[in-house]
């Protein structure tokens, strides 16, 4: 699976949008991008996948740019529940077992 | 519909001791997955079932082995703890279909001394 590179901490105000990028230039075609996030403690929970069309849904909307190489989640109104830190996957989708592959991602602080 | 349950919580070992770690899910779900998550780290992958009679390694198999029950049921065994096993431990969970989530469960938490 191609390597993804975020920002360690982002802070955002309580009501704004929370921007996160990940860059992911060694992407193949084959290749979706994932993110997931893991509350203090919790099992990491699905929040949304795109292949290269931009994506929303009730939880974020998900900016991919048009050569693949970075994309961006979108919290549109960050909530204080939302801290949490954020990993952005770039999967293989194959037979092969489906894995997630898990960097270090993002931790975001939301502040009231 | 509790969705994907470990067992235990929590446990403490001592070097050389052996434990099984118990998964189970109620989703109907094919494919079943042990993570391993380090302080401060991302979760890796320790072994996978893609269906019910298989099993495959992940990225770090290396003391640990697995069994595949049943369709419900993924338990993970660490024949002889060593302090280096000391993690949270995830289970999760996938329908089958190429680009289907990972549902996870609540993880355990294991130290051995």
């Amino acid at each position: 699976d191609a390597k993804t590179t975020q920002p360690t901490s982002m802070d955002c105000a309580e009501g704004r949008a929370a921007n996160l990028p990940c860059n992911h230039s060694t992407i193949s075609g084959n290749e979706y991008v994932y993110w997931y996030r893991q509350i203090h403690s919790q099992g990491p929970q699905y929040i949304i996948h795109g292949l290269k069309n931009n994506e929303t849904n009730e939880m974020a909307s998900l900016i991919i740019t048009e050569d693949r190489k970075s994309s961006t989640l979108i919290l549109p109104h960050a909530t204080l529940r939302d801290t949490a830190v954020y990993y952005c996957i770039v999967r293989v989708v194959n037979n092969a077992g489906n894995m997630l592959t898990f960097g270090g991602g993002t931790r975001l602080m939301v502040k009231p | 519909n509790a969705g994907v349950t470990q067992t235990p919580k929590f446990q403490v070992l001592k070097t050389g001791q052996s434990m099984t770690l118990q998964c189970a899910q109620d989703m109907n779900h094919n494919s079943m997955y042990w993570y391993r998550q380090d302080p401060g780290m991302g979760l890796r992958l320790i072994y996978y079932s893609a269906s019910e009679g298989t099993t495959d390694k992940g990225e770090v198999p290396n003391g640990y082995n697995v069994s595949r029950l049943n369709k419900r049921e993924f338990s993970l065994r660490l024949e002889s703890a060593a302090p280096s096993q000391t993690s949270v431990y995830f289970c999760a969970t996938q329908r089958g279909g190429l680009t289907d989530t990972q549902y996870f469960g609540p993880g355990t938490r294991l130290t051995v001394l």
